[in-house]
């Protein structure tokens, strides 16, 4: 059974990178890696998505190995604002569709 | 901006009570999804819809059920709701991207329903 695994919580500082792994061992070959963030009280909102190699966007970058079992969410210089949840969530809508949700890694960011 | 508006932020339903949650989103979207939210769980799909009056079984469907009438509109039914059922729920939806759907999604605020 496919599954997705990351850790519980991260701690950093301002202004710090924080990279936040998550493994996916069995992932599908038409499977895409989507990260999420989270605020109380709120819907996730989405980071960034990818398939392979790496994809950069204003906020994050995510590196795939070549492998593909495992992705790293990357949050350069962090601020207070982004302590929240982060979610990974490996799948696709296809006709065999599958989403699979990791429990989610909370991020607390300190002065 | 994308929206995905759900009518109620905060409901409160007594057991047995058919409830009825709501969804509208406004960018013309194929997919959109209902999702429940606890504690220790992370997310998990209860229903997915790729287009108007289709609908899919996600991974925890049972005493749940949806409709789509309308493609900016997803509801979900709760036909005769129990305690167990008391949760966030959250709404989403997403495009297809090339005649590929995506998981890029976008989430309603959640309602949070409780069943006393």
């Amino acid at each position: 059974l496919a599954k997705t695994t990351q850790p519980i919580s991260m701690d950093s500082y301002e202004g710090q990178e924080v990279n936040i792994t998550c493994s996916h061992n069995n992932i599908a070959t038409n499977d895409y890696i989507t990260w999420y963030q989270q605020f109380p009280s709120q819907g996730p909102r989405f980071i960034i998505q990818g398939y392979k190699t790496k994809v950069t966007n204003e906020v994050a970058s995510l590196f795939i190995p070549a492998d593909r079992k495992s992705s790293t969410l990357s949050l350069p210089r962090v601020s207070l604002s982004d302590t929240a949840v982060y979610y990974c969530l490996v799948g696709e809508l296809g006709s065999n569709y599958q989403l699979i949700w990791g429990a989610g890694t909370k991020l607390i960011i300190k002065p | 901006d994308v929206k995905v508006t759900q009518s109620s932020r905060y409901l409160v339903k007594r057991t047995g009570e058919k409830v009825f949650l709501e969804c509208v989103q406004d960018m013309d979207h194929e997919n959109m999804f209902w999702y429940r939210q606890d504690p220790g769980l992370g997310l998990r799909l209860i229903y997915f819809s790729y287009d108007v009056k289709m609908k899919e079984k996600g991974d925890i469907p049972e005493g749940y059920s949806v409709s789509r009438e309308k493609k900016e509109r997803f509801s979900l039914i709760l036909e005769s709701a129990s305690t167990n059922q008391t949760s966030m729920y959250l709404c989403a939806s997403s495009f297809d991207r090339d005649g590929i759907s995506n998981t890029e999604a976008f989430f309603g605020q959640g309602t949070r329903l409780t069943v006393v």
